[in-house]
């Protein structure tokens, strides 16, 4: 059974500071891996998406990675900025389109 | 292009009612699959449907149910609400297109249902 945790729970970074967000899986037979993003009271939106075949995606300041062997993703961001506050999530895919996700990294960028 | 979109948004109900959620899917997708996301938590798999028939299911009872239209377009019905019903119920869509059968979820805003 696929369980997905995600570490820290929460998140207090002075603006300007790099961050990294970790994910962890517990099944490496994984279709994809999918970062969002959730702001108070709101849907989630898609952030970045890795393919089981890939290692790394990219986009602006976001960098997600996935290393299947050790059960592993993480999401950096560069430079925060204020609105970059919110809830990210991640969340592995099976090859059924079937989303198991973690419980989430509050994040709180301070200017 | 519309995104996923979901109504209503916001419903307040009692104890041992029954509730319809309705969404839209992204332009060109087929796929549409429920989530519940309780406070603070994560989002929870309910069900997924595709072709009009319910594909895969979660671990949830029953009570929840849910229906696709040839649009594309879905329902979610509870029956016999409890309290623990209260959280945010999303509506995710995908395509499914070449060699990946499933790609990317987009998820509308979300209904967020009370019970009382």
């Amino acid at each position: 059974k696929q369980e997905v945790t995600q570490i820290p729970a929460a998140l207090s970074v002075p603006e300007g500071e790099n961050l990294v967000l970790n994910c962890s899986f517990t099944d490496s037979a994984i279709y994809n891996l999918q970062w969002f993003r959730q702001d108070p009271g709101k849907g989630l939106t898609s952030l970045l998406l890795i393919q089981s075949s890939q290692r790394e995606q990219t986009s602006g300041r976001l960098n997600a990675s996935l290393d299947k062997s050790s059960g592993r993703s993480t999401l950096y961001i560069a430079a925060s900025q204020p609105g970059d506050s919110a809830t990210y999530l991640c969340a592995a895919s099976s090859n059924t389109g079937k989303l198991i996700f973690g419980q989430g990294t509050t994040l709180q960028v301070k200017p | 292009d519309a995104g996923v979109t979901q109504s209503p948004t916001h419903l307040i109900k009692t104890r041992g009612q029954q509730v319809t959620l309705r969404c839209s899917p992204k332009s060109g997708h087929d796929t549409v699959s429920w989530y519940q996301q309780a406070l603070g938590q994560g989002p929870q798999f309910i069900f997924q449907y595709y072709e009009e028939e319910e594909r895969q299911r979660g671990n949830f009872p029953d009570r929840f149910s849910g229906h696709q239209f040839p649009n594309y377009s879905s329902e979610l019905n509870v029956n016999a609400l409890l309290l623990g019903d209260s959280a945010l119920y999303l509506c995710a869509s995908s395509p499914t297109s070449g060699r990946a059968l499933f790609g990317e979820l987009f998820f509308g805003e979300g209904s967020r249902l009370t019970v009382l």
